[in-house]
């Protein structure tokens, strides 16, 4: 199973807007309506944002939000700010003997 | 408050063994699904391992499949990841994770992480 492809980095203003994609196939991403999105700071654990493809859990600022068409999710950065910066991985379930798949991740900077 | 937090990582000699633990807390541990997920040096996050909440379903990657095992403690609230024949493609920082999935009730996400631990596999 390969990793589900995003751009390696996205740089953008503050109070800009940016979106991340995440492209896989129809077995992953395309399948399912399970694609999560985690930030993650240098030095630090993955952080959860998004779930089952645009749901926000509790404590996640509404800036963020997800979406799907296809085989490929985004996540978008409304308003961007500077702590915002950080790398992101999506993920998605398979229904096989691996169940999930990770992103390559994207690198998001503010400029 | 939920807290995960690993132990058991360090530097092993290719061919080696290692346990990882992650002691959980702030939950009911029987209830939730559990997994391990890596993340190398500079490099992205891989799936490692899943255990269901009862501990009778386990499913590996296969880049670690015959090698790792995933266990859990229900009673001791821990959760276990048997490293063995390690390599070292298996340098990494492991990650325990919740997953959302509760009773039973899928949800196929990762809701809480620990902060890591480093396993290096190096002669």
């Amino acid at each position: 199973q390969s990793a589900l492809t995003q751009p390696a980095s996205v740089s953008g203003s503050p109070g800009q807007s940016i979106t991340i994609s995440c492209t896989g196939t129809s077995s992953d991403v395309g399948g399912y309506n399970y694609v999560s999105w985690y930030q993650q700071h240098p030095g630090k654990a993955p952080k959860l944002m998004i779930y089952d493809v645009s749901n926000r859990p509790s404590g996640v600022s509404n800036r963020f939000s997800g979406s799907k068409s296809g085989n490929t999710a985004s996540l978008t950065i409304s308003g961007l700010q500077a702590e915002d910066e950080a790398d992101y991985f999506c993920n998605s379930y398979i229904s096989s003997s691996t169940l999930y798949v990770f992103g390559t991740g994207t690198k998001v900077t503010v400029l | 408050e939920v807290q995960l937090v690993e132990s058991g990582g360090g530097l092993v000699q290719p061919g080696g063994s290692l346990r990882l633990s992650c002691a959980a807390s702030g939950f009911t541990f029987s209830s939730y699904a559990m997994n391990w997920v890596r993340q190398a040096p500079e490099k992205g996050l891989e799936w490692v391992s899943r255990i269901s909440g009862s501990g009778d379903t386990t499913y590996h990657a296969e880049s670690v499949k015959g090698r790792f095992t995933i266990s859990r403690d229900n009673p001791k609230n821990t959760l276990y990841l048997q490293m063995n024949s390690l390599r070292a493609e298996d340098t990494a920082v492991y990650y325990c994770a919740r997953e959302g999935t509760h009773y039973g009730d899928f949800r196929p996400y990762f809701d809480y992480w620990g902060q890591g631990s480093l396993v290096t596999v190096s002669s």
